[in-house]
């Protein structure tokens, strides 16, 4: 069961390099997800998609871009790493059933 | 965006005891899910409820939707450590009211079962 498939699973880069994180997908889910997670604050949504080359922000965007060019992949980048950024990333997908499938997270460390 | 609290934050406890979680907001749920996630991990969906004063039992887990939709509680019995890991409860529809446009999480309840 491959599900989701995050890559990078960790990640250092240095502040103001761009970095693009990948996500995935074996199951053919129509929406897709990125969010981060933050001790204190939980997860939070970044960005999703609802279909290829549709896109909407999340409650955390600023800083960050997503495309989806094919159904399985949908890549998250930020422009220009601040420490900020850094965290654990997860990506999910979700038919309209609700069910979401999470990915096994990247953590990525800007120094 | 509703918020959801969750309670306790942290609770360790022995193993063979009962424990209970609880996930409320001020809002009304249209439905609610539980994940448990391992460290490491992503979230792994446990169960969804839809219906006020709706119970679902997972093996040793039972999950209670309060009748108002407002509140929702999971209780372990003989907690094992295989127990151990993160409940976040979860609101499929708080951005939208609809539609598939994100989870909204509560920060979680830290479990630890020891031997």
């Amino acid at each position: 069961d491959a599900g989701i498939t995050q890559s990078p699973r960790h990640k250092v880069t240095e502040t103001g390099t761009p970095v693009t994180l990948r996500c995935h997908q074996t199951e053919n889910h129509r929406y897709m997800y990125w969010y981060r997670q933050d001790p204190g604050h939980g997860l939070r949504l970044i960005h999703y998609s609802y279909g290829v080359k549709d896109t909407d922000k999340g409650e955390v965007s600023d800083g960050y871009s997503v495309s989806r060019s094919k159904t399985e992949d949908f890549l998250l980048t930020l422009e220009s790493a601040t420490s900020s950024q850094t965290s654990v990333y997860f990506c999910a997908a979700t038919d309209a059933n609700y069910g979401y499938t999470f990915g096994s997270g990247t953590r990525l460390t800007v120094v | 965006t509703q918020l959801l609290e969750q309670s306790p934050q942290f609770l360790s406890i022995q193993e063979g005891e009962n424990l209970t979680v609880y996930c409320n907001s001020s809002s009304v749920f249209s439905s609610l899910q539980w994940y448990r996630q391992e460290p490491g991990e992503g979230p792994v969906l446990l169960v969804t409820v839809v219906t006020g004063g709706e119970v679902k039992k997972l093996k040793r887990l039972t999950f209670q939707f309060g009748d108002a939709r407002k509140d929702s509680s999971l209780h372990i019995t003989a907690a094992q450590p295989g127990d151990t890991g993160l409940y976040l409860c979860a609101d499929p529809e708080a951005y939208s009211g609809g539609g598939a446009d994100g989870l909204t999480f509560g920060k979680g309840t830290h479990l630890i079962i020891q031997p």
